[in-house]
């Protein structure tokens, strides 16, 4: 079965801090994607950022970056320079490519409060 | 670009009524999908559509929801009769191409359900 595991229910960081969210994930397929979501409180899912498993080098999207471990299937997302719109439900997920069709799977999320 | 649309976004029912959602994807994308998100869980993939065709409805429970993508475009998500264990957020996403290892999926809003 495919499962992501989110290992932080809920974390809270200063504003300006680095922050880490954990994130690992058991699949036996060898092509596939990993991402982050970010759901604010108002509830809209927005992609903050995407890895291709078959790259070796990590994703960066400006304050955010992963570190993806793939022997160790795992997919952390760092936000440096955390702000108060950081503050957001975070999940990870992925997607295993079964040929005409894929299948998202997602974590049960890493709440994340920014503090002023 | 408008975003994908949702109504209601909220929804207060009592058990074995039944009820509707409507979702409005963004033009042009062939691939809508339907998740279920109980609060404190990531959300769960209900039903996928590659335009009007069902292409993954393995986790939707079909003796009480049903959903349907007529003309490929909007679709409605139907339960009924509801139960206590449908409160949720049900949300709506749709990407230009069916699979999204290259195309990122875009969520709406959702409804929020409450049954009592």
């Amino acid at each position: 079965a495919q499962t992501v595991t989110q290992s932080q229910p809920e974390m809270s960081v200063q504003e300006a801090e680095t922050v880490t969210l954990s994130c690992t994930y058991d699949t036996s397929e060898n092509n596939y994607y990993l991402f982050w979501y970010k759901q604010p409180p108002s509830r809209q899912m927005i992609l903050v950022i995407r890895q291709e498993a078959y790259k070796q080098q990590n994703a960066t999207e400006n304050r955010f970056s992963v570190n993806f471990q793939k022997a160790a299937k795992s997919f952390s997302l760092k936000i440096s320079d955390s702000q108060l719109g950081d503050t957001a439900m975070y999940f990870c997920a992925f997607i295993v490519h079964r040929g005409s069709d894929d299948k998202i799977i997602f974590g049960k999320g890493t709440r994340l409060h920014i503090l002023p | 670009e408008a975003g994908v649309a949702q109504s209601p976004r909220y929804k207060i029912i009592e058990k074995r009524q039944s009820v509707a959602f409507w979702c409005n994807p963004i033009s042009g994308h062939a691939t809508l999908y339907w998740y279920q998100q109980i609060l404190g869980q990531g959300p769960k993939l209900l039903i996928q559509f590659q335009n009007n065709g069902v292409v993954d409805d393995s986790q939707l429970p079909k003796d009480r929801f049903s959903a349907e993508r007529l003309k490929g475009v909007d679709s409605t998500l139907k339960i009924q009769p509801a139960k206590l264990e449908d409160s949720a957020v049900y949300l709506c996403a749709s990407s230009y191409y069916g699979g999204t290892r290259n195309n990122e999926q875009f969520f709406g809003p959702g409804t929020r359900l409450t049954v009592l």
